[in-house]
């Protein structure tokens, strides 16, 4: 059984350019949320999404958007990329509780 | 607002000595609780969680924590540390009910000398 996945596993972006990630979650999991990981610090949550809407959001710019398909995969679009925006990006998938909420291996994205 | 406290940024220990990370939280009620550990280059990994009942939990790999509600804390501890337990420490808080938003602190990152 297939965990969550996410790709690419590395993207290198220039500052101001716009960048796509994508996440399957683990079979029978309905909400997706993304987190973002700056080096040397614990992730930060950025929104989750459930039923293809946006159900909670953190403290990030409307720059951080997302999406979720009928099939429960996800996206994470950040544009207008800031050197900032350089992190690990984490996708966890759950069933709707905390019980079971799986973490994909990331996206490393480098803004130049 | 909650947070969650790891003290210890990073912490050096012996093959096979014993070993306990911190993690304080600040929430009005008990929340739930995780340890996440995550290698270098890699996604997290739940080594434990309590959500309610018995406060020592026993996790993978030979891990345990306990809560301490007057502590508001939940720390790691593992009584024999191998080698390969050498990773970043999460640990992470989650308020029920409300949307499964996990805050996570900053980590602590565990060097294992032979």
């Amino acid at each position: 059984d297939a965990g969550v996945t996410q790709s690419p596993t590395h993207l290198i972006k220039t500052r101001g350019q716009q960048v796509t990630l994508r996440c399957s979650p683990k079979s029978g999991h309905d909400t997706v949320s993304w987190y973002q990981q700056a080096l040397g610090q614990g992730p930060q949550f950025i929104f989750q999404y459930y039923e293809e809407e946006e159900r909670q959001r953190g403290n990030f710019p409307d720059r951080f958007s997302g999406h979720q398909f009928p099939n429960y995969s996800s996206e994470l679009n950040v544009n207008a990329l800031l050197l900032g925006d350089s992190a690990l990006y984490l996708c966890a998938s759950s069933s709707g509780t905390a019980d079971g909420y799986t973490f994909g291996s990331g996206t490393r994205l480098t803004v130049v | 607002a909650q947070s969650v406290t790891q003290p210890d940024i990073h912490i050096t220990v012996s093959e096979g000595a014993s070993l306990e990370l911190r993690c304080n939280y600040s929430y009005g009620a008990t929340p739930y609780l995780f340890w996440y550990v995550q290698s270098p280059g890699q996604g997290l990994q739940l080594l434990l969680k309590y959500f309610s009942g018995d406060t020592l939990v026993q996790g993978i790999k030979g891990f345990e924590a306990e809560f301490k509600r007057s502590q508001s804390s939940f720390n790691l501890r593992k009584p024999s540390v191998h080698w390969s337990d050498a990773a970043e420490y999460f640990c992470a808080v989650v308020r029920p009910n409300t949307g499964n938003q996990f805050y996570f602190g900053t980590g602590t990152s565990l060097t294992v000398i032979p």
